[in-house]
């Protein structure tokens, strides 16, 4: 089955800097990859999703990257705020209901004003 | 509207008892799921319904059992748990089949502690 290793564990940005979160899946036949972020006490939720005939996509601050050779795709959140602070989770899924995505492990990033 | 609502918000229940989690949706989708969040740990997937049917039961022990009464509603029964259920439970909902991964809607969650 899918494989998903997300790092770092835990980040920690100065307020108005750049934070990297970085993913790498096993399954070529992977084509769908969400973020979502999880604030304490709520449920997950989808920030970006990026599909496998995509390389990049942005939506204001945050973009996400794919690299299919290689098999990574990567969060990027610039001019970070406190409120971005909170645990985000890559996923990857394949020819199916995103619902049944493999989460990697979570980054818990912390945004210090 | 893009909610996926899920009560009670908190339960606390002893290993006796019997008790359900409500999940509810309007948003027409036809695929819905259980997960299981452990503290620090990523959503693990209990169940999937496609189509108000059970599609995937990820080997979760009978004292959970699901049921799908229609397409808006998604039931999680609980019996004779263990203090190790503890846990965030969340129902996620999205579109159904389909070739490619679709996205999915998460609600909040029932925070349940067993005592």
């Amino acid at each position: 089955g899918e494989n998903v290793e997300q790092h770092p564990s835990t980040l920690s940005v100065q307020e108005g800097d750049s934070a990297v979160i970085k993913c790498t899946y096993s399954d070529s036949a992977s084509n769908y990859f969400p973020w979502y972020k999880q604030e304490l006490g709520k449920g997950p939720q989808l920030i970006i999703d990026i599909r496998s005939n995509v390389g990049e996509k942005k939506d204001q601050r945050i973009a996400v990257t794919l690299n299919k050779t290689a098999k990574h795709f990567s969060l990027h959140i610039t001019e970070t705020q406190p409120e971005d602070s909170a645990v985000y989770f890559c996923a990857a899924s394949g020819n199916t209901n995103a619902g049944k995505s493999t989460f990697g492990d979570g980054t818990t990033l912390t945004v210090k004003p | 509207d893009t909610e996926v609502t899920q009560t009670p918000k908190h339960l606390v229940m002893g290993m006796t008892n019997k008790k359900s989690l409500k999940c509810e949706q309007h948003m027409g989708h036809r695929a819905m799921y259980w997960y299981k969040q452990k503290a620090k740990k990523p959503p693990e997937l209990m169940f999937v319904y496609s189509y108000e049917k059970l599609s995937i039961n990820e080997s979760v022990p009978s004292r959970f059992s699901p049921e799908c009464p229609n397409s808006s509603l998604l039931n999680l029964h609980l019996h004779a748990l263990q203090p190790e259920d503890s846990a965030l439970y969340l129902c996620a909902s999205s579109q159904a089949g389909g070739p490619r991964g679709t996205e999915a809607f998460f609600g909040q969650g029932t925070r349940l502690t067993v005592v």
